[in-house]
């Protein structure tokens, strides 16, 4: 069975840095692409990023709002995957889901299976 | 960015109703368009990918169409666990985009 696990949840000031896990079991972790996602209070859901597999260059994009601070990472020997977040601001105060990817053809892709989330608070 | 706009933000509605939700994109996106499902404290739920082909395991009162710029979700008789907010998502370009959502609650 597919599970993910997201870790790492905190309070945190502005400015500052949390780095955010993802923990897989039930698929073969380094086969797979994978994205983070984040929901805002009173806010509707956001992308925040993804990472290719390795076989396909281990590359990563990011929403506009978070490249520069925000990094993704993964670590194929451990099946974890990571999201570095630097320079926190109030905005960034949200819960964050990772997820495996799922490309259905043309390179296109969406997200089949999701952790629980994880709280994220920046705040002074 | 590719914008999404959904309609409408908000509806109301009963059990067994037929509920449509409609998706408009600022730019063309072909059929890579998905809809996702989630409720309060949960993950989402991808329910549709390709703008109409249905995820496996998603009963087929959701229905999903459109190409180009304008897509709709429908399902076609509302359940009690349905009651939830629905998002698109195009899966067109980078940075990839949501609408902004429609949360459908009980009349």
């Amino acid at each position: 069975e597919v599970h993910l696990v997201e870790s790492g949840e905190g309070l945190v000031q502005p400015g500052r840095s949390l780095r955010l896990s993802c923990t897989v079991t039930g698929f073969s972790f380094g086969d797979y692409a994978m994205s983070w996602f984040r929901l805002a209070p009173g806010k509707g859901l956001e992308w925040v990023g993804f990472i290719r597999s390795k076989p396909f260059g281990g590359t990563t994009e990011y929403a506009a709002s978070v490249k520069g601070r925000f990094t993704i990472s993964r670590d194929d020997s451990k099946s974890i995957a990571y999201l570095q977040m630097n320079s926190l601001k109030t905005e960034d105060t949200a819960v964050y889901y990772c997820a495996r990817v799922h490309y259905y053809g043309s390179g296109k892709f969406f997200s089949d299976y999701w952790g629980q989330g994880t709280l994220v608070t920046v705040s002074s | 960015d590719i914008q999404l706009t959904q309609s409408p933000s908000f509806l109301s509605a009963s059990v067994g109703d037929r509920v449509t939700i409609t998706c408009r994109t600022s730019q063309g996106i072909s059929s890579y368009l998905a809809w996702y499902q989630q409720k309060p404290g949960k993950a989402p739920k991808v329910l549709i990918y390709g703008a109409s082909t249905l995820q496996s395991g998603v009963p087929s009162r959701f229905s999903g169409s459109g190409s180009g710029t304008e897509f709709t979700l429908t399902i076609s008789s509302l359940q009690p666990e349905d009651f939830a907010t629905y998002y698109c998502q195009q899966l067109y370009s980078y940075p990839l985009t949501f609408g902004g959502g429609t949360k459908v609650e009980i009349k």
